[in-house]
């Protein structure tokens, strides 16, 4: 069966520290993966998609980037983190097609301080 | 406005109450979809439609694709259903969310 795990579940880190967050997925090939960030009072928002290894489309300029070195692995990485990156992350993985279930992991609650 | 409504945004029942969650949409989507969300933050798929009903224990989800419209029905709530539920629409392979509706459900 398809699992996936993202770590870590909680994060505080300064301003200006970097960041990244891995989420993998196992039981399943070529997933396509999302990063999303939930602010405080407010939907989620789609920062990332891959549908591939080495591609990443980008939804929202921010400085947060995305990786994806290998078929089910996805990380979200920022060089210099601001006060405004404080939020819930969510991993999730689909099939990709039009009617494709979404699995979504546990996500990262961070705290930028 | 946002392509994903819900309404309402916050709903407080008595425990064994029927409740409706309701969706509207203005984009096209090739399927809908039901999330629950629990205060730990954690996502569960309840639901994906694309056309007349679904059920799953207490729960179901129906949609009306030419009027842009789903529901999802509770029956005899329990404080346990108290969560975030979530309407996504899916397109062009991804999700458009709705902001959630708050379901709190008291004893």
């Amino acid at each position: 069966s398809q699992t996936i795990h993202q770590w870590p579940a909680t994060l505080v880190q300064p301003v200006g520290s970097p960041l990244s967050l891995e989420c993998t997925v196992e039981g399943t090939s070529n997933p396509n993966l999302y990063w999303y960030r939930q602010a405080a009072g407010r939907g989620l928002q789609l920062l990332f998609y891959s549908v591939g290894i080495g591609q990443i489309s980008s939804e929202v300029p921010q400085n947060l980037s995305a990786s994806r070195p290998q078929d089910r692995q996805f990380i979200l990485s920022s060089k210099k983190l601001l006060l405004s990156d404080s939020g819930f992350y969510l991993c999730a993985w689909s099939a990709g097609t039009a009617v494709s279930g979404y699995t979504f992991g546990s996500g990262t609650r961070l705290t930028v301080v | 406005k946002n392509e994903v409504e819900q309404s309402p945004q916050n709903l407080t029942a008595q425990e064994g109450e029927f409740i409706t969650i309701n969706c509207s949409y203005s984009v096209g989507i090739s399927a809908l979809h039901w999330l629950q969300q629990h205060p730990g933050g954690g996502i569960v798929s309840l639901f994906m439609l694309s056309s007349g009903k679904k059920k799953h224990g207490r729960l179901i989800a129906t949609i009306n694709i030419q009027e842009k419209h789903s529901s999802l029905h509770i029956t005899a709530s329990h404080p346990r259903d108290s969560a975030v539920y979530i309407c996504a629409g899916g397109s062009q392979g991804n999700l458009i969310f709705g902001k959630g509706t708050k379901l709190s459900v008291k004893p």
